[in-house]
């Protein structure tokens, strides 16, 4: 069982929807959650970084942490063509630094 | 501005030959990373350092090998052992809290 699963979609939706991102974990001792948007041909940029559980917000896009379900999401409001990448989660345990990253989740977003 | 900065941006390699793919940053970060990216696929990690003269095989690590002589400083060098060597490199670097900051990564292709 690998560490990370996440959806590899693609996922295709109309420019404005609610997109929902998500990730699963297997290991209880992760407490810092990522997510990275990455463009075709370009490294990865972080997008979101949250500490143990709870929700944080940053303009259109939103992370949630649900530690007891050992789930993660990423919502984006009202999304937009350059919003279309590919999104990967990733998480490491505290005072550990190895990161472990999800597939990635291929999102395309339509005029 | 503190970044990672990675060179060659595209790097051709002939049959048998060792290659050098270099990852400087300035971001003070004691962790520095290199992955691996195949279309489609998500990210593996080929080697890890977490302090300068240390570092760790990740999970694919046969046919590379690095160095870490300098905490800025962390080069790959991709060898002819490597029988499958055509990929989007990336390294990535991570303090004490923080999440990976990536470099815009490395086009390797055999000729």
């Amino acid at each position: 069982q690998k560490e990370v699963e996440q959806d590899p979609g693609p996922l295709s939706v109309p420019e404005g929807a609610i997109v929902s991102l998500n990730c699963t974990y297997s290991n209880s001792a992760f407490q810092y959650f990522m997510w990275y948007r990455q463009y075709s041909r370009k490294g990865p940029e972080l997008l979101m970084y949250t500490y143990s559980s709870g929700n944080k917000e940053d303009g259109r896009f939103t992370a949630q942490v649900d530690k007891s379900s050992k789930y993660i999401s990423l919502f984006i409001r009202d999304s937009q063509p350059s919003d279309s990448a590919t999104y990967l989660c990733a998480m490491r345990a505290y005072n550990f630094n190895k990161f472990y990253f999800g597939s990635g989740t291929k999102l395309n977003v339509k005029p | 501005d503190g970044g990672i900065t990675q060179s060659p941006k595209y790097l051709f390699r002939k049959e048998g030959q060792n290659v050098t793919l270099s990852c400087e940053q300035n971001l003070n970060h004691d962790a520095m990373y290199w992955y691996r990216q195949d279309p489609g696929q998500g990210l593996r990690l080929i080697y890890y350092s977490q302090i300068v003269n240390d570092f760790q095989k990740g999970d694919i690590a046969e046919g590379y090998s690095v160095s870490r002589e300098k905490k800025e400083s962390f080069p790959l060098t991709v060898t002819s052992a490597q029988k499958n060597p055509t990929a989007f490199y990336l390294c990535a670097s991570s303090g004490a809290t923080s999440g990976y900051t990536f470099g815009s990564g490395t086009r390797l292709t055999v000729v």
